[in-house]
């Protein structure tokens, strides 16, 4: 059974700075994505990570996937209060009946001080 | 539609009481999940369709819970005598095909609440 963890979980930064969100997953999945979520809304598909070595960028926003180490990362530069949000990685896996889907971490609720 | 729609936005009910949530899918999409996401937790998979086959529930946390899609379009999640634990933000994705092939794009969620 594929499972995802996300650290930190919490995260705490001033504008400016720099910091990095890592996803760590158990199985072989073929796909990685980047949500983004505010609150009470819905998920905001961020990034799609589909082969090893994949680099996204998007503003200040960039995420790669290593598929050996299965291993992904959210890299934030130079923070902005706007990138307040909580931040989830998924990966696409067998669920439990045999059906592909998406397996998500607990997501990391990060808070940007001015 | 433009995206995948869900109604209500927001439902309280009271406990022992039947709810129906809903999903329009996006039009075409093969592929229909639901997910339940309880306060401040990621999404948990709860069920999976292919048109309008059921071909993973793994995840239902109980036999009140009920899914289905009639006619491979949209798709309703039923919680039959609804408990506490039961108040979530119910979410719905689709996608064209395959999640290991498309992107799956999610709705904007029934938030439940139970009283």
């Amino acid at each position: 059974e594929l499972k995802v963890e996300q650290n930190p979980l919490f995260l705490s930064m001033q504008e400016g700075k720099n910091y990095t969100i890592y996803c760590n997953y158990s199985t072989t999945s073929d796909r990685l994505y980047w949500y983004r979520q505010d609150p009470g809304k819905s998920l905001e598909s961020l990034f799609v990570l589909l082969s090893n070595g994949a680099v996204k960028q998007e503003g200040r926003l960039m995420a790669s996937l290593d598929t050996k180490a299965r291993l992904s990362t959210l890299h934030i530069t130079a923070a902005v209060h706007d990138l307040s949000a909580t931040y989830f990685c998924a990966a696409v896996g067998y669920m439990g009946g045999g059906a592909d889907g998406l397996t998500f971490g607990k997501g990391t609720h990060l808070i940007i001080q001015p | 539609g433009a995206g995948v729609s869900q109604s209500p936005r927001y439902k309280v009910a009271k406990r022992g009481q039947d709810v129906a949530l809903r999903c329009d899918p996006i039009s075409g999409h093969v592929s229909l999940f639901w997910y339940q996401q309880a306060l401040g937790q990621g999404p948990e998979f709860l069920t999976y369709f292919q048109n309008e086959a059921q071909l993973d529930k793994s995840g239902l946390p109980s036999d009140r819970f009920f899914a289905e899609r009639p006619e491979g379009s949209v798709s309703t999640l039923k919680i039959q005598r609804t408990q506490q634990e039961d108040s979530a933000v119910y979410l719905c994705a689709s996608s064209l095909v395959r999640m290991v092939n498309t992107e799956a794009f999610f709705g904007q969620g029934t938030r439940l609440t139970v009283v």
